[in-house]
């Protein structure tokens, strides 16, 4: 596609509940990552795949979250047993090969009440 | 990983050029600085990065000192449309190492 997509654009949810979030990035682009934006923050780096595989996983905050890439392309970000704490804008973006800046897409608003 | 400082805030009025600077003293040799902005209720959108040499493009330029330890970036004629959150960043040239974002620079671009 032209520009990193994610759905949905916004979800609510109810604590205790099981939520997906999903990350197309632009074709071709090996580098995936999610981020996550609390009002008035920078975004806050949680994982990035090159490939298939989730080469750096040290942003997740726990192990509710969790985020799989299995063909290289979509993403799905997972999170169990949402928190009123996890609401956020979720942010995926992703990078061809070399240096290159991000493409970010708009973002996931979720809401945890 | 090279830490950034820039102003937490900054106006500029409508038509004239934005400054936003950047402090980057522990910046190694290989890493590059990066700009994006944030304008309100998107994503992060690539502006430009450089190593050493002064870069521009149709959106900005960037200014970089002779020593690397500190960069400009300019927006020449500002408009309403590039109020934003503007980050710095450093980053490693030949990796696809997370980008590390810090409060950045609100700028306000004022009638």
């Amino acid at each position: 596609g032209a520009g990193v997509s994610q759905t949905p654009s916004n979800k609510v949810t109810e604590k205790g509940k099981y939520v997906e979030l999903r990350c197309d990035p632009i074709s071709g682009h090996t580098a995936l990552y999610w981020y996550r934006q609390s009002l008035g923050q920078g975004p806050e780096f949680l994982i990035y795949f090159q490939g298939t595989g989730a080469a750096d996983d040290s942003g997740l905050p726990n192990d509710r979250f969790f985020a799989v890439r299995p063909e290289g392309s979509v993403s799905t970000l997972k999170i169990q047993r949402t928190e009123r704490g996890d609401s956020a804008v979720y942010l995926c973006a992703s990078s061809p090969t070399g240096n290159y800046g991000y493409t970010f897409g708009s973002g996931t608003r979720l809401t945890v009440v | 990983d090279a830490k950034t400082t820039q102003p937490t805030s900054m106006d500029c009025a409508e038509g004239r050029a934005a400054n936003l600077p950047c402090n980057h003293s522990t910046i190694s040799g290989n890493e590059y600085v990066y700009w994006y902005r944030q304008i309100h209720s998107q994503g992060p959108q690539y502006i430009i990065h450089g190593l050493k040499n002064n870069e521009t493009n149709e959106m900005a330029s960037l200014i970089i000192t002779e020593d690397r330890k500190s960069s400009t970036l300019i927006l020449p004629h500002a408009t309403l449309r590039d109020t934003a959150v503007y980050y710095c960043i450093v980053r490693p040239k030949t990796s696809y190492d997370k980008v590390i974002f810090g409060p950045g620079t609100s700028l306000s671009v004022i009638p």
